[in-house]
């Protein structure tokens, strides 16, 4: 079964450090995706980076980046030189599925308290 | 482009009432989800719909229903509301084929049953 396991509740970062985010997961589909979103105090939330299981080379957005490690079953999140607007909630997600079926079910982990210090 | 909308953005509910969440996208997706997302917790998928005419249950479907009206709208359901099933709800659409499936997110529901 789809499992996704965030065991950072929260974390305090400098501001302009580079901080990680774990995420782990388990699945026995050889074809899934992963993906990371950030949920400020507002309460939306907002896509940040996407990896495939197919995937060569470790996904990056702008500041984010995408640690993959498919033998270990991980996919942490990289945000270099933080902000203070970082401050938010982190979610790993993962979609079961080949890239041209319908959609599948994307589960979502506990969440990552992320707080940056000025 | 309005996104993914939602309505209403607040509600508060008696035991035992009904009432029924609104969702709606534009973006002409195919697959569309509805969540729940309880205080300090992550996100936890009721239904989904991979597209028009069909849908699925997800991770804690009970006490809810839902509906795929067209390819644009998805309601969600509660016949009769328990105060466990205060949360916030939150719609989502995703393309379907030929894509990251990344999800574009409603503003949620925030809903109170009392």
């Amino acid at each position: 079964a789809q499992k996704i396991t965030q065991t950072q509740p929260g974390m305090f970062v400098q501001e302009k450090e580079a901080v990680t985010l774990d995420c782990t997961y388990d699945t026995s589909d050889p074809s899934y995706g992963l993906f990371w979103y950030k949920q400020p105090s507002s309460g939306e939330m907002i896509f940040l980076i996407y990896q495939g299981s197919y995937d060569q080379q470790n996904a990056t957005e702008g500041r984010y980046s995408l640690n993959f490690q498919k033998a270990r079953k991980s996919a942490n999140l990289v945000i270099s030189a933080s902000q203070l607007g970082d401050s938010a909630m982190y979610f790993c997600a993962m979609r079961e599925g080949h890239a041209d079926s319908s959609a599948s079910k994307i589960i979502f982990g506990s969440g990552t308290r992320l707080s940056i210090r000025p | 482009n309005a996104g993914v909308t939602q309505t209403p953005k607040f509600q508060v509910l008696k035991t035992g009432q009904s009432m029924t969440l609104q969702c709606a996208q534009d973006m002409n997706h195919n697959s569309m989800y509805w969540y729940r997302q309880d205080p300090g917790m992550g996100l936890r998928l009721i239904y989904y719909s991979a597209s028009e005419g069909t849908t699925d249950k997800g991770e804690v479907p009970n006490g809810y229903n839902v509906s795929r009206l067209n390819k644009r709208e998805f309601s969600l359901r509660l016949e009769s509301a328990a105060p466990s099933q205060t949360s916030v709800y939150f719609c989502a659409s995703s393309e379907a084929p030929g894509s990251s499936y990344e999800q574009y997110f409603g503003p949620g529901t925030r809903l109170t049953v009392t």
